[in-house]
């Protein structure tokens, strides 16, 4: 059984442009989770999805930045006219379907670079 | 904020078991213990979780206390490949999302 993927693992952008993060959840799970590491900082929770569904965005800046996770596919979370600011880690993980204890399990990450 | 405490980084010779401690004296009935450890900006992965009794798997064994206000996480033999940040997290309750604290690093000697 495959883990959670992502792509791309590096991804570098100019001020400006737009960035697409994807992630594959673990088959069989159809929740997924994005989390932000920024440079020598802890991960912070962004947003969690279900499959169509935002469940919880509490942790998402409020601009530039949307998550969705279609029917069929994976998860993308995008990022519009990135700054310096938005380099970081970006994990995605991804848990059965079940109660809110259940284990999440994390992908490599994708790694943003903004020039 | 994180709802757990632990020490900021710990060493551990080779060989030797490695005892992480970790306190969350505010958990709730329904909340978890997950341990998650983060190896040189990898993704998290994870190591073991509990509610009250005591866990083992391949990698660990968590420790609980009776009173569920803090927890040991034992890595029974380190190696140097343990060296990373361990996360002690409470997961349950209202909410999916993991908060994570500073952890701990754990160092592991040769």
């Amino acid at each position: 059984n495959a883990g959670v993927m992502q792509n791309p693992r590096h991804l570098v952008r100019r001020r400006g442009q737009e960035a697409r993060l994807r992630c594959s959840p673990m088959k069989g799970h159809s929740h997924v989770y994005w989390y932000r590491q920024l440079p020598e900082e802890g991960l912070k929770f962004m947003v969690y999805l279900q499959k169509e569904n935002i469940i919880d965005e509490s942790g998402m800046p409020k601009e530039r930045f949307s998550a969705e996770f279609p029917k069929e596919g994976p998860s993308i979370l995008r990022i519009q006219q990135v700054v310096r600011g938005d380099s970081a880690a970006y994990f995605c993980a991804s848990s059965p379907p079940g109660p809110s204890t259940d284990t999440q399990y994390f992908g490599p990450g994708t790694r943003l670079t903004v020039l | 904020d994180a709802k757990t405490t632990q020490p900021t980084s710990m060493d551990c010779a080779e060989g030797r078991a490695a005892n992480l401690p970790c306190n969350h004296s505010t958990i709730s009935g329904n909340e978890y213990v997950y341990w998650y450890r983060q190896i040189h900006s990898q993704g998290p992965q994870y190591i073991i979780h509990g509610l009250k009794n005591n866990e083992t798997n391949e990698m660990a064994s968590l420790i609980i206390t009776e009173d569920r206000k803090s927890s040991t996480l034992i890595l029974p033999h380190a190696t140097l490949r343990d060296t990373a940040v361990y996360y002690c997290i409470l997961q349950g309750g209202a909410t999916n999302k993991l908060i994570f604290g500073t952890g701990t690093l754990l160092a592991v000697q040769p």
